[in-house]
């Protein structure tokens, strides 16, 4: 059964940096990409973005919003994907999700952020 | 980036009814879609991936269609448990969803 954990929420302020954690279970992680998305109060789907597999490059792509403030790394080692979130806007309270592969078949229960002064 | 366009934002049909929503691509996406059922408090669920293969577990009144730039989600008779907000997924590259469609029952 696939699982994936996510962890690291909380309440920040404006400008403060946050790092979310997901550990996955149930696939051979090394070999999947995996994306980011996450849901603002109220509102749809975004995608945040996403980071390929090594063997594929290990590259990473990310969405217009959070582009140059977010970065997503991963440590196969721990079946463990992170979400780094610099310059934190209120606008980037949501519920954040990790995702695997190109669609997602396997949802976690999601992991709110909440920025506020 | 490639925009997806939902259409209807909102509808309202009867149990029965044979519901037809419409996901539209600022680009070709080839088959690169999926569609989601999400409830309220609840994470999204997959009904549908590269447009018209249905996930399992999933009924069979619910069907996809299309190629390119412009997708459909069908459920051929709604049910009450159907009320919830679907949203289309292009998955091409980069990844980017819909703005969501409301399904209410009258």
């Amino acid at each position: 059964e696939v699982q994936l954990v996510e962890s690291g929420g909380g309440l920040v302020k404006p400008g403060e940096s946050l790092r979310l954690s997901c550990v996955v279970s149930g696939i051979t992680f090394s070999n999947v990409w995996m994306s980011w998305v996450r849901q603002a109060p109220g509102k749809g789907l975004e995608w945040v973005g996403r980071i390929k597999s090594k063997t594929d490059g290990g590259t990473t792509d990310y969405a217009a919003p959070v582009k140059g403030r977010f970065s997503i790394s991963r440590d196969d080692s721990k079946n463990t994907l992170y979400l780094h979130m610099n310059s934190l806007e209120t606008e980037d309270t949501a519920v954040y999700y990790c995702l695997d592969g190109g669609y997602f078949d396997y949802w976690g229960q999601g992991i709110p952020v909440t920025v506020s002064s | 980036d490639i925009q997806m366009t939902q259409s209807p934002s909102t509808l309202s049909a009867s149990v029965g009814d044979r519901v037809t929503i419409t996901c539209r691509a600022s680009q070709s996406i080839s088959s690169w879609l999926a569609w989601y059922q999400q409830k309220p408090g609840k994470a999204p669920k997959l009904l549908i991936y590269r447009a018209s293969s249905l996930e399992s577990g999933v009924p069979s009144r619910f069907s996809g269609r299309g190629s390119g730039t412009e997708f459909t989600l069908t459920i051929s008779s709604l049910q009450p448990d159907d009320s919830a907000t679907y949203y289309c997924q292009h998955y091409n590259g980069y990844s980017g969803f819909g703005q969501g469609t409301k399904v209410e029952i009258k």
